[in-house]
């Protein structure tokens, strides 16, 4: 299958700073890209789909203000969240969307674990 | 509003054992259906995906079935192994390539 991959995969930061993850399709081209949070014993949410050259679309109840989202080529997609609080500390993972084939299929990167201090 | 249920949420077999995992889900118009494999503190295993139009798929010791018109999916996995302790997550895609996840099952395989 197609490979995703992110970057970090883990992290610790202070309280009030901003974190960067990256997310990337390595061998396909990805117009979308949908970020997913899980808390522990939790399911994956959805906060967002990422679309490329465009703004992303965000799910009910997620701030958009706090959680950037860039899609700037059709191989990268990049998560920051701003000012982060303890409250944000979550497993954070990507996916993204290959439609060759005639088929659509979503790759998930290996996620990326936040702890804020 | 999909909704995607998975239960147990934990499960106990001994080694050997074949075993069934549920997942049902309340929004039949789906574009496919996943299965997926979770290690704890890790990433999403790729297991076995089904077409809406497709009513089966199976991968060694893996068979997934989808029953779109009551709303089910099914795991079946065959002579379970100690190393087949995990989570197993469904997820049911919809509109806009959207995945709703269940919650999970951790099966746990005793040797």
């Amino acid at each position: 299958g197609a490979v995703v991959s992110q970057h970090p995969s883990r992290v610790i930061c202070k309280s009030g700073t901003s974190v960067k993850i990256e997310c990337r399709s390595l061998d396909f081209q990805a117009t979308t890209m949908f970020w997913y949070r899980q808390f522990p014993k939790q399911s994956l949410m959805l906060m967002a789909t990422s679309n490329e050259g465009s703004k992303a679309t965000y799910e009910q109840g997620v701030e958009k203000d706090k959680f950037l989202i860039n899609h700037a080529s059709l191989t990268l997609s990049t998560l920051t969240v701003t000012s982060a609080h303890p409250e944000d500390s979550s497993f954070y993972i990507c996916s993204a969307r290959d439609v060759r084939w005639g088929l659509e299929t979503q790759y998930f990167g290996p996620g990326t674990r936040l702890l804020v201090l | 509003k999909q909704e995607v249920t998975q239960i147990p949420a934990a499960l106990s077999v001994p080694e050997g054992e074949n075993l069934v995992l549920n997942c049902s889900f309340t929004d039949s118009a789906i574009y496919n259906l996943q299965w997926f494999r979770q290690d704890p503190g890790k990433g999403l295993t790729s297991l076995l995906l089904i077409q809406s139009s497709q009513r089966e798929q199976t991968s060694g010791r893996l068979n997934a079935s989808l029953d779109k018109s009551s709303g089910r999916s099914t795991l079946y996995i065959a002579a379970s192994q100690p190393g087949d302790s995990a989570t197993y997550l469904c997820a049911a895609t919809g509109a806009n390539s959207k995945l709703t996840f269940g919650k999970g099952i951790t099966l746990s395989v005793r040797p």
